[in-house]
């Protein structure tokens, strides 16, 4: 089955760009979707197909997708934007949708 | 604005069942696509299973933890859909959000899927 490997945790201080990666094989022939999860809150999209945002997310927020690895990144980081964040694709070998194991974004 | 409202979890033994509901509104109900994510505590996200709108078939597709287990169905009529789970075991303890499936498309066939709108989950707990 597919896998997405994403790293546990990211800190960046505020004001500063933060990077989140998420690795699989050949992802950039893949849709890519992006997730903020604060907590006790339920997930929200904040990017879909690799670079889109939904309405009301701001444009500090924007993805990208080449390669073996996709991208979110992060501008101008506020202490609001302290979450989980997680990358999800479908895979259509099997037709089931794949998470990725989520990152920690700190904001110091 | 779509809002999705999910209802009847709580605490069942090893081997019981459960169904989940989930109310729908400000959108074209028999349009969507619906499914359910899991997440245990202090874990990630996991897919648990989807239904295809009702004019494209209203088939039903499940991630392999769940399969045999688990059954998604919807009742346009009432905007509700159901997740309805047996044979329950300790590690299906989770949130279960209950989540829009936007269709992404590509020269008029599926292409991706992503989770649009969620509900603010059911907690499941499965113990004795």
């Amino acid at each position: 089955s597919y896998v997405l490997t994403q790293p546990p945790s990211v800190s960046v201080a505020p004001g500063k760009t933060a990077r989140i990666t998420c690795g699989g094989n050949n992802i950039g022939d893949k849709s890519v979707h992006w997730y903020q999860q604060k907590p006790g809150q339920a997930p929200a999209l904040v990017v879909f197909d690799d670079s889109d945002r939904p309405s009301g997310i701001p444009e500090r927020f924007s993805g990208s997708n080449s390669g073996n690895t996709a991208t979110l990144t992060i501008s101008r980081v506020e202490a609001g934007d302290e979450a989980d964040y997680y990358c999800q694709v479908w895979d259509s070998s099997s037709d089931h949708v794949v998470f990725g194991g989520g990152t920690k974004l700190t904001v110091l | 604005e779509v809002q999705l409202v999910e209802s009847g979890g709580g605490l069942v033994k090893p081997g019981g069942s459960l169904r989940l509901s989930c109310a729908a509104s400000g959108s074209t109900f028999r349009n969507a696509w619906m499914s359910w994510v899991r997440q245990a505590p202090g874990k990630g996200l996991e897919w648990v299973g989807r239904i295809k709108s009702t004019d494209e078939g209203g088939t039903t597709d499940y991630a392999a933890p769940v399969k045999g287990r688990f059954t998604i169905s919807r009742d346009d009529s009432k905007n509700t859909h159901y997740l309805q789970m047996n044979s329950l075991e300790t590690e299906d303890t989770a949130v279960y959000y209950c989540t829009t499936l936007a269709v992404l498309y590509f020269d008029g066939l599926p292409n991706s899927f992503c989770f649009d709108y969620w509900g603010q989950g059911a907690l499941v707990t499965v113990s004795s």
